[in-house]
């Protein structure tokens, strides 16, 4: 059964602190995404990889940092937690060569910046 | 950015009901996925109908694409209590997603 795992459920932080969330696929997919889900905004892309130490911006990348040093390990990395960062934080794998392109997700990370 | 627009936000039938869901987008597309959430946890892919298609189906989804008007419709027919999630359709862009705000479906018993 593939999988797609993420370091913690539920995460709580204080503002300033730095934040490191951990995902790990074991599809041997080259594409990795991390994503934050906020109500009534959908999924937003933070980060995006495309292959071990390589890394493309998403949409919302301010406050945020990536790495990929294993080809199944993408770490989101906050450097200074702030409370606009609460979330709830997404990761998720696919195929560089699937067919389409169908993302498998991880449970979720719901993080708390007090 | 956003991409698809899902309508209706929220969705609150009786079970047995059927369920229609639709998604707009805003650019040419290769293919539309639709996705389903179980409260508070990650998204599981549901069918995927490709800009070339016109609908498609599996099991009780059957989806269709009208690319003229940039929109796509899921039907959930027979909705059963398990199906109460909230529904994403996404577009690809050159491997990456692209996300709607998501449907909320609630059965009811």
């Amino acid at each position: 059964d593939v999988k797609v795992t993420q370091s913690s459920r539920y995460l709580v932080k204080r503002t300033g602190e730095k934040v490191f969330l951990e995902c790990v696929q074991d599809m041997d997919h080259e594409n990795m995404f991390w994503y934050r889900q906020d109500p009534g905004l959908g999924l937003r892309l933070i980060y995006f990889s495309y292959d071990v130490k390589m890394k493309e911006k998403g949409d919302i990348p301010e406050g945020y940092s990536v790495s990929r040093e294993k080809k199944e390990r993408f770490s989101l990395i906050l450097e200074s937690a702030s409370t606009n960062q609460t979330s709830m934080y997404l990761c998720a794998s696919s195929s560089f060569w699937g067919r389409d392109d169908e993302q498998f997700f991880g449970p979720g990370t719901r993080l708390t910046v007090l | 950015s956003q991409q698809g627009e899902e309508d209706p936000q929220a969705l609150s039938i009786q079970e047995g009901e059927n369920a229609t869901m639709n998604c707009s987008y805003k650019t040419s597309i290769n293919n539309l996925q639709w996705y389903r959430q179980n409260s508070g946890r990650g998204l599981v892919h549901l069918i995927l109908i490709r800009s070339n298609e016109r609908e498609k189906h599996s099991g009780r989804l059957r989806v269709t694409l009208d690319t003229s008007k940039k929109s796509s419709s899921l039907l959930i027919t027979a909705s059963r209590a398990a199906d109460t999630a909230s529904y994403f359709c996404a577009t690809d862009s050159n491997y990456q997603l692209i996300w709607g705000a998501g449907t909320k479906l609630i059965i009811k018993p």
